[in-house]
């Protein structure tokens, strides 16, 4: 079966703290995609990051970065120094690559940073 | 730079109404998606297409239909609506499997239907 799971539900933090999005996904695919969106509150769906199965390698972004562990089925999405603006509902997704592109989500994580 | 578009933003129906939703593209993109997004449960895909004049089934397709007759539109339709169809509707679009960064899904801002 092919699921991705967001186990955080919800994550509350003061502004300028690091903070860990998990992501846990099961396929039995080699040729996989996995992906991270954000849903400010304003509730559009922002594209952040694509990772395809054969490339392991971790990614910065600023204040973004990613970890992705095949070993673990893992990618998880770490925010540096967090500030007001990032608070949003994140989702982890993950497509194959024979299934059309459809995208599994998973329940998202709500996080909400405090001043 | 429009992007995906989704009309209606807001729509209150009383149970058994129709209506339809309107996604239009104008990135040229092969595929197409409708998802329902409900507390606690994510984005479920409803019905896609995979090109001008074809659509499948996704995860949750029961009382819904879709068209795509142009290849930049994509309608859902609810032919008697049920307040378990009350729900924020999100279309999606993409290009076909395959090339870097090709199959990376752009999202309208979502409709939210309520239905009484």
């Amino acid at each position: 079966a092919q699921k991705v799971t967001q186990a955080q539900t919800e994550i509350s933090v003061v502004e300028k703290e690091d903070v860990t999005l998990d992501c846990v996904y099961e396929t039995r695919d080699t040729t996989y995609y996995l992906f991270w969106y954000k849903q400010p509150p304003s509730g559009e769906l922002v594209f952040l990051i694509r990772r395809n199965s054969f490339d392991e390698q971790n990614e910065i972004s600023g204040r973004y970065s990613w970890n992705f562990q095949k070993s673990t089925s893992s990618f998880n999405f770490t925010i540096t120094a967090s500030q007001v603006v990032d608070s949003a509902v994140y989702f982890c997704a993950l497509t194959f690559g024979n299934q059309g592109g459809k995208l599994i989500f998973g329940q998202g994580t709500e996080l909400s940073v405090k001043p | 730079n429009a992007g995906v578009t989704q009309t209606p933003k807001f729509r209150v129906l009383k149970t058994g109404q129709s209506m339809t939703l309107l996604c239009a593209q104008d990135m040229n993109h092969e595929y197409m998606y409708w998802y329902r997004q409900d507390p606690g449960m994510g984005l479920r895909l409803i019905h896609y297409s995979v090109g001008e004049g074809t659509t499948a089934k996704g995860e949750v397709p029961d009382g819904y239909n879709v068209s795509r007759l142009k290849k930049q539109n994509f309608l859902l339709g609810l032919e008697s609506a049920a307040p378990s169809q009350t729900s924020v509707y999100f279309c999606a679009s993409s290009y076909s499997i395959g090339g870097k960064g090709k199959n990376i899904q752009y999202f309208g801002a979502g409709t939210r239907l309520s239905v009484l």
